[in-house]
């Protein structure tokens, strides 16, 4: 089955900086990529997504990159805010039938000291 | 729009009791995740939905969870009897058909002791 790993448990990072969030995945196959930020009581809320076909996307102060050579996924967040602070999570989603399943790595906790 | 919602928030039981969870997805959604993270770990998927009908439940740990949708609507999630290896917290997503974006619930907190 898929693997989803993430390369550092905890990043610290001081207000105004830019933060980079990593995730390896094992299978090649996967359709989407999906960034989710979960905050202290809450549940994963969806942040930004990539698809297979593409190596870089982005949003407001984040950038998504994907390279599918090495099987690899980073979150990048610019000047990092104390309300950035959460567990990050990167999902791998894998068409099954008509639906996408998506399958999560351990996340990685961003602590934004100000 | 209402989102996914959880209930109870937190749950503590004792070991032997059972314990249900219940979820409702965002109205429409046929897709119905359920998943677990145990302290520090992966958010490890359970089982999915998709309306009323298991697709996949390859991640539930063993025969004491026993999670049902009737009628494609809200779904429930009952661990009996809860060992201590059950705590965690476990939430609920849900996402139209066909889509890639799911939507998480806050989550059910479950302490066995």
């Amino acid at each position: 089955g898929e693997s989803v790993g993430l390369h550092l448990p905890t990043l610290s990072v001081q207000e105004g900086d830019n933060s980079i969030i990593n995730c390896a995945y094992s299978n090649s196959a996967s359709d989407y990529f999906i960034w989710y930020k979960q905050e202290s009581g809450k549940g994963p809320q969806f942040i930004i997504d990539i698809r297979s076909n593409m190596d870089k996307r982005q949003g407001q102060r984040v950038t998504v990159l994907l390279n599918k050579t090495v099987k690899h996924l980073s979150l990048q967040i610019a000047a990092t805010q104390p309300g950035d602070s959460a567990v990050y999570f990167c999902a791998v989603l894998t068409r099954t039938g008509g639906s996408y399943i998506p399958t999560f790595g351990r996340g990685t906790s961003l602590i934004v000291h100000p | 729009e209402a989102g996914v919602t959880q209930f109870p928030s937190h749950s503590v039981i004792e070991k032997g009791q059972t314990v249900t969870l219940r979820c409702d997805p965002i109205s429409g959604h046929d897709n119905l995740y359920w998943y677990r993270r145990v302290m520090g770990k992966e958010i490890k998927f359970l089982l999915h939905f998709v309306k009323e009908s298991k697709q996949d439940e390859s991640g539930m740990p063993n025969n004491r969870f026993l999670a049902e949708r009737t009628g494609g609507t809200y779904s429930t999630l009952k661990v009996q009897p809860a060992e201590l290896e059950d705590s965690g917290v476990y939430f609920c997503a849900s996402s139209r058909g066909g889509r890639t974006e799911a939507f998480f619930g806050q989550g059910t907190r479950l302490t066995v002791v």
